[in-house]
């Protein structure tokens, strides 16, 4: 079954401080791996996406890391803002067709205060 | 950049009516769109693919006389909720790949359903 797992649910640090988040994933065929940031009442943003055979992938203040070997993925925010206060959430896309089928994981729940 | 715009960003409506939302591609053609639905403090649930000039694709346990999709044109698909209840209140997601596998797929803002 294909599934994605992601740590920690939720996160609570200080502004300018870093923190890593987590996901692990079983989908098959793997297409490629995708973080996207959702505020909460809005759509989600993507902020990355990465193939089988990139291992890390950087977005301003925003690094990713891949390793396909183990299945798992990182997400790297440094120097937190207000603003990173947000729904962090790993998809992995399955390839199916000629298009991707996106494997939502539940998300991390970020909170940063001042 | 390629935007996805959604509308209404809300709605309200009364139990047993029916409520339209869509999607349109701003600036890229978009021949498959994606209609998800997200419950509070969960992930987005995909309802169905939605595919310009043919019929949706339903998941699986998705009313597809319930959720009508309508995919008329490259740039546009509608979601009808028909005939709502208080169950259906939900925030409703959009989403349309620019390409093929491997590309951006970018969402609309959201249209969050109450029906009363």
């Amino acid at each position: 079954k294909n599934q994605v797992e992601q740590s920690p649910q939720s996160l609570i640090i200080l502004e300018g401080k870093n923190c890593t988040l987590q996901c692990n994933y079983t989908v098959s065929p793997f297409s490629n791996l995708r973080w996207y940031k959702q505020d909460t009442g809005r759509g989600p943003v993507s902020l990355t996406i990465m193939t089988f055979s990139e291992n890390t992938k950087s977005n301003g203040r925003y690094t990713a890391t891949l390793d396909a070997d183990t299945k798992q993925s990182s997400l790297h925010i440094t120097a937190s803002q207000l603003s990173d206060s947000a729904s962090y959430i790993c998809v992995v896309s399955a390839l199916r067709s000629n298009t991707d089928k996106l494997i939502f994981g539940t998300g991390t729940r970020l909170q940063v205060f001042p | 950049g390629a935007v996805v715009s959604q509308h209404p960003s809300w709605v309200i409506c009364k139990s047993g009516t029916s409520v339209k939302i869509e999607c349109r591609s701003l600036d890229f053609q978009a021949t498959t769109m994606f209609w998800y639905r997200q419950f509070p403090k969960q992930s987005l649930m995909l309802m169905a693919t939605s595919n310009e000039g043919s019929k949706a694709t339903y998941e699986q346990g998705v009313e597809k006389d319930k959720f009508l999709i309508n995919h008329a044109s490259l740039t546009l698909s509608t979601l009808t909720v028909t005939s709502a209840h208080p169950e259906d209140s939900s925030f409703y997601i959009c989403s349309a790949p620019r390409g093929g596998w491997g590309t951006e797929a970018f969402f609309g803002q959201g249209t969050r359903l109450t029906v009363v």
